[in-house]
């Protein structure tokens, strides 16, 4: 039983590069959703689906664009990276009827 | 705008002690409030939830505590232990989002 999988684990990117985080959960979840976690800042929302077909911003979605490929996979995207989106990301998927969330591993991404 | 603040950094308790952690909140349509614990390296995971129509809610050696009139709530986790060591997070619901404090490091002193 993964939980939730997220990939890749780390990765290095130039300023300007396109990269695109991969978020999977195996647990049938309706609501999945991205954070970022910096230092003295705790988990900031990105984006959130609450459904199949559905994306919402959060409350730092600029840089980002999400989709929501099927029930299972969760996808964040950044087009043109910059040195501010140096930062872990963890996706999450939860069924709200258990009001808890499952976290990934997180992604540990640096923008040089 | 954060709605869920933890405003102690970190906290260190000595083995067998209480440990106490706190949350304060200003969104009054909050459904419910969870507490996540996170080790380094490591993706968050959930502790404990209390409802926003319920003052209390107890898991063994957690507690959380809920009041509405101040807008705050606290974990309680008696007693202590070295492996409580991690960081903890408040977070709270409304709809579907789910929105997190800035966390408090909690250090357990054997």
């Amino acid at each position: 039983n993964a939980g939730v999988t997220q990939t890749p684990k780390f990765q290095v990117l130039k300023t300007g590069q396109s990269m695109t985080l991969q978020c999977a959960q195996d647990m049938n979840h309706n609501s999945m959703y991205w954070y970022r976690q910096d230092p003295g800042m705790g988990l900031r929302l990105i984006y959130y689906s609450a459904s199949e077909g559905t994306t919402d911003k959060g409350e730092v979605p600029n840089g980002y664009n999400v989709s929501r490929l099927n029930k299972r996979e969760f996808s964040l995207r950044l087009e043109s990276a910059a040195p501010s989106q140096t930062s872990v990301y963890f996706c999450a998927s939860s069924d709200l009827t258990m009001f808890a969330a499952f976290f990934g591993q997180g992604t540990r991404l640096t923008v040089v | 705008d954060q709605q869920v603040k933890q405003n102690s950094p970190s906290l260190s308790v000595q083995e067998g002690r209480i440990s106490i952690l706190n949350c304060d909140y200003t969104n009054s349509m909050f459904d419910y409030f969870l507490w996540y614990k996170k080790y380094p390296a490591e993706g968050p995971t959930f502790l404990i939830s209390i409802s926003s129509i319920k003052d209390k809610n107890e898991d063994g050696r957690f507690t959380v505590f809920l009041n509405k009139s101040a807008k705050h709530l606290s974990l309680h986790i008696v007693p202590s232990q070295p492996g409580d060591s991690a960081v903890y997070f408040c977070a709270a619901t409304y709809g579907n989002k789910l929105v997190f404090g800035a966390g408090t490091i909690l250090r357990v002193k054997s």
